[in-house]
């Protein structure tokens, strides 16, 4: 069976700071892997999106992920944390040539001034 | 440039009554999707639609039904609400295995 795990259900970091989000996947086949983020009373706006191409991605607002299949590892960072990165996370994984959606349970990133 | 439009945005039930939530998307996408997120458990798929026309259950569909009026609108309907359908309801939308665009979400309470 699919599934994704978020290790963290929240980090919490300071204003300039590194992001590291973790998520890990199980899937026994060549998944498409993304990072979504959630702010207070919106919906899921995509961050980045991984296809089989290139392991390391590059997303919207200095995000990126990289996929390591050798540790089914898809974790996402940021070098310097803004306070509008304050928000919630999710790590989805969809199977190849599927609608089907497999979401993380979320990790709240806080941000500290 | 809406995207995905949800109405209403907010809404309070009693126990047993019954309520449609709308959704219409603006990307002439084929494939819409509605789904629940709960605390801490992520989205769950109640219903998605692949095309106009057709409609299948997914993860969680019991107390729900499903309308795709037409290419741009996606309905969901609760038929008798009940105090464990209390969640916050967003509907998306695709083409083909592109990525889900997801509107602001409804944000139910049933008493």
């Amino acid at each position: 069976a699919q599934s994704v795990t978020q290790l963290d259900s929240h980090v919490s970091v300071s204003e300039g700071t590194p992001v590291l989000l973790r998520c890990n996947y199980s899937s026994s086949y060549s998944p498409s892997l993304f990072w979504y983020v959630q702010h207070p009373n919106k919906g899921l706006q995509l961050l980045l999106k991984y296809t089989s191409a290139a392991t390391l991605v590059k997303g919207i607002n200095g995000f990126e992920a990289e996929f390591k299949k050798s540790e089914t590892s898809f974790h996402l960072t940021k070098p310097s944390a803004h306070m509008s990165d304050a928000a919630e996370y999710f790590c989805v994984v969809r199977m190849d040539s599927s609608y089907k959606l497999i979401f993380g349970s979320g990790t709240r990133l806080l941000v500290r001034p | 440039n809406a995207g995905v439009t949800q109405t209403p945005k907010f809404q309070v039930l009693k126990t047993g009554q019954s309520m449609t939530l709308q959704c219409a998307q603006d990307m002439n996408h084929n494939s819409m999707y509605w789904y629940r997120q709960d605390p801490g458990m992520g989205l769950r798929l109640i219903y998605y639609s692949a095309s106009e026309g057709t409609t299948d259950k997914g993860e969680v569909p019991n107390g729900y039904n499903v309308s795709r009026l037409n290419k741009r609108e996606f309905s969901l309907r609760l038929e008798s609400a009940a105090p464990s359908q209390t969640s916050v309801y967003f509907c998306a939308s695709s083409e083909s295995n592109q990525p889900q665009h997801f509107g602001d979400g409804t944000r139910l309470s049933i008493l």
